[in-house]
């Protein structure tokens, strides 16, 4: 079955601090990979995304994620947060067509402490 | 580019009543599009899939009578939802993709509350 988990509800992390966002997916084919950020009220924003090639890759904001296929990971870091990105962030996964479903994560809520 | 684009973006209905949202690719021609729905502090859930020009795959548990999705353009899906209660108040997302990309993109959401 599809799946995608995300370990951390909430995290909070202090401005300045580095961030790592846990993922774990569970896909029975070559997964495509997401991460998308949310602000309150708003609709999805794609930070970056993993198709192939090299495993770890840079988005918007800062960010980047790292897939290893062993682990079924796809953890997003940034070296230094800022305000900015308290937000709803959210790991998916989808397939190789653009007529496959994406399934998303349940979401880690960031808390940013001035 | 690839921007989708959501009408409304908050509606209030009474309960009982019918209301459609829109979601449109203003750039691109989206050959499928996706609608979600989440629930305050939760994850995004796939409602249905709908393909322009066909009938809409629905996910287990979403009631197509309730739910009417239209995809009758390159550009345009509807979603509307029929007979209103107050359960039915959420954000709802649509999504769309084009031939040759596996990247969806979101429309901002349409915040549905039914009194």
């Amino acid at each position: 079955a599809q799946s995608v988990t995300q370990p951390d509800i909430h995290i909070t992390v202090s401005e300045g601090a580095s961030l790592e966002l846990r993922c774990n997916y569970s896909y029975g084919a070559t997964p495509y990979l997401f991460w998308y950020v949310q602000s309150p009220g708003q609709g999805l924003q794609l930070l970056l995304k993993y198709f192939s090639g090299d495993t770890l890759v840079q988005g918007i904001k800062g960010f980047e994620a790292e897939f290893k296929r062993s682990q079924s990971s796809f953890n997003l870091r940034k070296p230094s947060v800022h305000w900015s990105d308290a937000a709803e962030y959210f790991c998916a996964v989808g397939g190789k067509t653009s007529y496959d479903k994406v399934i998303f994560g349940p979401g880690t809520s960031l808390s940013v402490i001035p | 580019g690839a921007v989708v684009s959501q009408h409304p973006s908050r509606v209030i209905c009474k309960s009982g009543t019918s209301v459609k949202i829109e979601c449109r690719s203003l750039d691109f021609q989206a050959t499928t599009m996706f609608w979600y729905r989440q629930f305050p502090k939760q994850s995004l859930m796939l409602m249905a899939t709908s393909n322009e020009g066909s009938k809409a795959t629905y996910e287990q548990g979403v009631e197509k009578d309730k739910f009417l999705i239209n995809h009758a353009s390159l550009t345009l899906s509807t979603l509307t939802v029929t007979s209103a209660h107050p359960e039915d108040s959420s954000f709802y997302i649509c999504s769309a993709t084009t031939s040759g990309t596996y990247e969806q993109y979101f429309g901002p959401g349409t915040r549905l509350t039914v009194t």
